[in-house]
């Protein structure tokens, strides 16, 4: 089971931090994602962080604003979000990852709605 | 990053039809296609993954296959709840989906 939250109304240029809580599964076993769904549209990869946290890899529109970070100990990820702008606007589910990044398991989602 | 496509962009279909949904790829891809299946207000779910292997608790009347760059979503014998939007995936590239109507 995987429980996004920390969804909410940011102003732009703002900053929130998602978190996502697991269970059910070997959490430091898997690449961990984040995909994001802006009302009405389709989906999109935002990133993914390694087992150990020791490698991130991100989508271009939010390159350079967003990191990931995860405590294998408490079985949770995290996503910051800097620097908001109106376009992430959008549902983000943290999922689990298989081989040749298969997305296993989806949380349920957490909105995130930027703006003034 | 691939580009993908998916066609067509929607359609509508009586339950126990057989349906098809295309996937095609930019440029040759390794077999990790996957599709998933969307309901309104839900969180995608994996239904098919490495081009045609079932995920565990999928519907038999769910496959996939491939010729070359191109992917296709089968589904046998509509049944209502299959009513969703369709979306194949390839690394860090999402379909723009297939809506399904029953």
């Amino acid at each position: 089971q995987l429980v996004e939250s920390g969804g909410g109304l940011v102003q732009p240029g703002g900053s929130l931090r998602l978190s996502c809580a697991t269970s059910g599964f070997n959490f430091s076993n898997f690449w961990m994602s984040w995909v994001r769904q802006a009302p009405g549209k389709g989906l999109e990869w935002v990133g993914q962080i390694s087992r150990d946290g020791g490698e991130q890899y991100f989508g271009g529109s939010v390159r350079g604003r967003f990191t990931f970070s995860r405590d294998n100990t408490k079985n949770s990820l995290y996503l910051q979000m800097n620097s908001l702008r109106a376009e992430d606007t959008a549902v983000y589910y943290c999922a689990n990852e298989g081989s040749g990044t298969t997305f296993v398991s989806w949380g349920q989602g957490t909105l995130v709605t930027v703006s003034s | 990053d691939i580009q993908m496509t998916q066609s067509p962009s929607s359609l509508s279909a009586s339950v126990g039809d057989r349906v098809t949904i295309s996937c095609r790829a930019r440029q040759t891809i390794t077999s990790y296609l996957n599709w998933y299946q969307q309901k309104p207000g839900k969180a995608p779910e994996l239904l098919i993954y490495a081009t045609s292997t079932l995920q565990s608790g999928v519907p038999s009347r769910f496959s996939g296959s491939t010729s070359g760059t191109d992917f296709t979503l089968t589904i046998s014998g509509l049944q209502p709840e299959d009513s969703a939007t369709y979306y194949c995936q390839h690394r860090a590239t999402f379909g723009p989906g297939t809506r399904l109507e029953i």
